[in-house]
């Protein structure tokens, strides 16, 4: 069965650094999406991007983060200065329809992202 | 900003019982809604859902029921199954736009005691 995966399932960063998670959604796919789950707390959009722009962002998703479909398979979620609240489970996910049009979404496994 | 709301964390049922998880939202513009389900280390699967057309949805022992007077669904699962203990999280779409994001809510921790 089709799934989405992402790399690296845990990074350990210091405060500052720059990150780079990475996705491969289903590959007949058209959306895709990043969410993250604080520990505790509900799993937030952060963006959904779709014919190669993004088409929505939450306004979690400032200056810091950036997305980028580089080669077709690939989709990443960069986080340019990392926070120590950017400590999250980050979740891609996609999708072969508009959620709005009974489309489900397929979730990946997570990246855990922890900020030192 | 709290659209969709489920207001219990945690629902401990008996094996072989019903488990009802609640959902609340507050934008009426949601008219796609549905439920998954996560598991630890694991990232969110899809379950069911309903749309706002419809007021029951049945899919073997999970149904999801929708009050659109009260903003208000219902996850359904009988017999409830040890299998079944996971966290379960309500999730709504709707508005305009190609592709619009799902909003979740916090989910509810669902132990099935056997």
């Amino acid at each position: 069965e089709p799934e989405v995966t992402q790399t690296p399932s845990h990074q350990v960063t210091q405060m500052g650094q720059e990150v780079i998670l990475r996705c491969v959604p289903i590959s007949n796919h058209l959306y895709f999406y990043w969410y993250r789950q604080i520990l505790g707390q509900k799993v937030e959009f952060l963006v959904s991007f779709y014919n190669n722009e993004i088409s929505e962002k939450s306004e979690i998703f400032d200056d810091q983060f950036s997305v980028e479909r580089p080669d077709g398979s690939n989709f990443t979620l960069k986080i340019r200065s990392t926070k120590l609240e950017d400590s999250a489970m980050y979740f891609c996910a996609s999708s072969d329809r508009s959620p709005s049009n009974t489309g489900e979404l397929f979730f990946g496994e997570g990246s855990r992202l922890t900020v030192l | 900003d709290q659209q969709v709301k489920q207001n219990s964390p945690s629902l401990s049922v008996q094996e072989g019982r019903i488990s009802i998880l609640n959902c609340d939202y507050t934008n009426s513009m949601f008219d796609y809604f549905l439920w998954y389900k996560k598991y630890p280390a694991e990232g969110p699967t899809f379950l069911i859902s309903i749309s706002s057309i419809k007021d029951k949805n049945e899919d073997g022992r999970f149904t999801v029921f929708l009050n659109k007077s009260a903003k208000h669904l219902s996850l359904h699962i009988v017999p409830s199954q040890p299998g079944d203990s996971a966290v379960y999280f309500c999730a709504a779409s709707g508005g305009t736009g190609a592709n619009s994001k799902l909003t979740f809510g916090k989910g509810i921790t669902l132990s099935v005691r056997p």
